[in-house]
């Protein structure tokens, strides 16, 4: 079935620095979701992307769907300690299965 | 408007036991999800309704259930409890199948000792 992957599992940053998570699917997406889940909370939609290679932007974040529909990123430049919490891609299978799958997360801690 | 509500919030269960955990969607959600969420597992899908109907189940044992009203509200069901079984379990809802953004509620953490 399908699988999608994240790396890195966990990311510690100075606070300042930038941060990257990548997503990988085994198969082809018809689109990827990010969410983010603070300490304690739940996860909460951040972004969808549909369009291959599509780029979008909020404000310090900065999300990439790639050509192939198979991989994804999230950046985010000079974290803030706002920023920590993990953070999850989601996506559904361009086959047509209705599941959203998600990937394990990655969780960021900032260091102040 | 209000946001995704589910009940309880905690629950302590002894193994053996049965569960049932309650959801109420967004008003206009038809669809409701629910994923198991333990540590380093991330979030575990255990099945979708949508108008009533199950339409996609994950990869858990027939000991967990679920349905969904004609309200859209939705429960989930846990028979025999083990140990294993202890996690935060989240309910979305979303206004369509696929494409759209899910809405999480808070949880309901659920410890089996």
């Amino acid at each position: 079935g399908q699988q999608v992957m994240q790396i890195p599992q966990y990311q510690h940053v100075q606070e300042g620095e930038d941060f990257t998570t990548y997503c990988n699917s085994s198969t082809t997406l018809s689109n990827i979701q990010w969410y983010k889940q603070r300490p304690g909370g739940h996860p909460v939609f951040l972004i969808q992307l549909v369009k291959s290679g599509e780029v979008k932007k909020q404000k310090r974040l900065t999300f990439q769907f790639g050509e192939a529909k198979k991989n994804s990123s999230l950046h985010i430049t000079a974290t803030q300690t706002t920023d920590v919490g993990t953070y999850f891609c989601a996506g559904h299978d361009q086959g047509g299965s209705e599941k959203l799958v998600f990937g394990k997360g990655t969780k960021l801690t900032v260091n102040p | 408007k209000a946001g995704v509500t589910q009940t309880p919030r905690y629950l302590i269960k002894t193994r053996g036991q049965q569960v049932t955990l309650s959801c109420s969607p967004i008003s206009g959600h038809r669809s409701v999800s629910w994923y198991q969420q333990t540590p380093g597992q991330g979030l575990q899908f255990l099945f979708e309704y949508f108008s009533e109907t199950q339409r996609n189940k994950g990869n858990f044992p027939g000991r967990f259930s679920g349905r969904q009203f004609s309200n859209s509200r939705s429960e989930m069901n846990v028979s025999t409890l083990e140990l294993g079984d202890s996690a935060l379990y989240l309910c979305a809802s979303s206004r369509q199948l696929m494409n759209t953004e899910a809405f999480f509620g808070q949880g309901t953490r659920l410890t089996v000792v």
